[in-house]
């Protein structure tokens, strides 16, 4: 499967604990985006990075959010001090630069559970 | 961004085609139009996306008339399979931004 994959695919924690969350871009593609979606809402952009340079944040991104992308590969999506509130399904997405017209490809998401 | 707006939900048989039609009034030059799918608990899924005048791949089709202020995503003789939410999205070229989703619209689609 060369497809973005995202691991977990589930995560339950309890309020206060930290989680990491992983995903792997298709091969060669230079930007990677983050997504939230809550149940019934569309998803919502969290930050991107073109290689390893992360360019752009939202403002739901707070400080108990960080995202890494080290090698300009795979990225990690860290949650601090979680709230029940940060229960969600995190997407990513990766692509490829192009002149003319950009396609993101998502991965499956990691569920989250904030108990 | 241009803001989208497309139908809450619409309903359909198997067999039929279903027409979803998507009003970007303020798409500005550079902006193209990009179709999702998206299944419960799944990531969203690529369908298509446009610039003018017609695309058309292997699962759907997309009209864009001449003045690009609305599009209409066709999927020819759907199956059950076909129930999801479909996002319409105006994506600024080449920018790197991030994509702006709206509620979407989901489709049952019935035996």
């Amino acid at each position: 499967d060369t497809g973005v994959s995202q691991d977990p695919r589930h995560k339950i924690t309890k309020r206060g604990q930290n989680v990491t969350f992983r995903c792997d871009p298709i091969s060669e593609h230079n930007r990677l985006y983050w997504y939230r979606q809550t149940l019934g809402q569309g998803p919502e952009f969290l930050t991107y990075f073109q290689n390893e340079a992360q360019l752009e944040k939202s403002r739901l991104l707070s400080d108990r959010f960080s995202a890494e992308r080290p090698k300009g590969s795979f990225s990690t999506l860290e949650i601090q001090r979680t709230e029940q509130g940060d229960s969600a399904m995190y997407l990513c997405a990766s692509s490829q630069i192009d002149p003319y017209q950009e396609t993101q490809y998502f991965g499956p998401g990691t569920r989250l559970l904030v108990l | 961004l241009a803001k989208t707006t497309q139908p809450i939900s619409m309903d359909s048989y198997e067999g039929q085609e279903v027409n979803i039609t998507c009003s970007h009034n303020n798409i500005a030059t550079n902006d193209y139009i990009t179709w999702y799918q998206q299944f419960p608990s799944q990531g969203p899924r690529f369908i298509i996306q446009g610039y003018k005048t017609k695309v058309t791949n292997e699962v759907a089709s997309l009209f864009i008339p001449a003045d690009r202020k609305s599009s209409t995503l066709s999927l020819p003789r759907v199956s059950l399979s076909d129930t999801a939410v479909y996002y319409c999205l105006v994506v600024l070229n080449n920018a790197g931004n991030m994509l702006t989703f709206g509620g979407g619209t989901r489709l049952m689609v019935k035996p």
